[in-house]
């Protein structure tokens, strides 16, 4: 069983354009983050989610918008993609300390 | 601002021989320390943690800590090619809750048969 999952794994669209990226861990952890690592290879947070409760928002443009429905989940909707969007986003899941990374959604913005 | 420097590499270690990646970091609080490996394409796959000044040691693997130099290192023993990979360290402001990683940008690690 995929401890944290994410949907889709690849996502190429339209500047903008307005996606969703999913996902779901079945850790039973109560934090989730979203990440984002650029071209550089540069891993920075974007969100933190506790017990579906905003955290941590990092300077991160509204266009970004995290939803979490319920601990197990923690959804990233960006409105109005922009060439600079392109990256791939990790979600991740912690109890307490270490945190444990999905697949990564690698989104193209062309 | 809190940083995190490694150097990027590539570092070169011929199979077998010991592999040593260093990281240091701005944030005098920070509490948490956190050593990733990453294969191309892949995502990041966490391989130890620290907390305490000093050795931890995991099969091949042993993290140093030293908080006063603000220093953290990784060795690898017994370098095998499925270690080439990209090493990141992490760092987290707190021992424990909710807050994000900052991550160094990495070390690119061959290890040559």
């Amino acid at each position: 069983d995929t401890a944290v999952s994410q949907t889709p794994k690849y996502l190429v669209t339209q500047m903008g354009n307005d996606k969703s990226i999913k996902c779901e861990q079945n850790l039973g952890h109560d934090t989730m983050y979203w990440y984002k690592q650029d071209s550089k290879k540069f891993l920075k947070i974007m969100f933190s989610y506790n017990n579906k409760e905003l955290i941590i928002n990092e300077t991160v443009p509204n266009r970004f918008s995290p939803k979490s429905p319920d601990k197990a989940h923690l959804n990233l909707h960006i409105n109005s993609l922009e060439l600079g969007d392109s990256a791939v986003y990790f979600c991740a899941s912690s109890q307490l300390k270490a945190q444990y990374f999905g697949p990564g959604t690698r989104l193209l913005v062309l | 601002q809190k940083e995190v420097e490694q150097n990027s590499g590539p570092l070169s270690v011929p199979e077998g021989a010991i592999a040593s990646l260093n990281c240091t970091y701005s944030d005098r609080g920070s509490q948490s320390f956190f050593w990733y490996r990453q294969y191309s394409g892949k995502s990041p796959e966490l391989i130890m943690f620290i907390y305490s000044n000093g050795d931890k040691e995991d099969g091949r693997f042993t993290a140093q800590l030293n908080k006063a130099s603000q220093y953290v290192s990784l060795l690898i023993r017994d370098s095998q090619p499925s270690d080439s990979a990209t090493y990141l360290c992490a760092v987290s402001e707190s021992g424990g809750g909710a807050d994000g990683l900052t991550f160094g940008k990495g070390t690119h690690l061959i290890i040559q048969p």
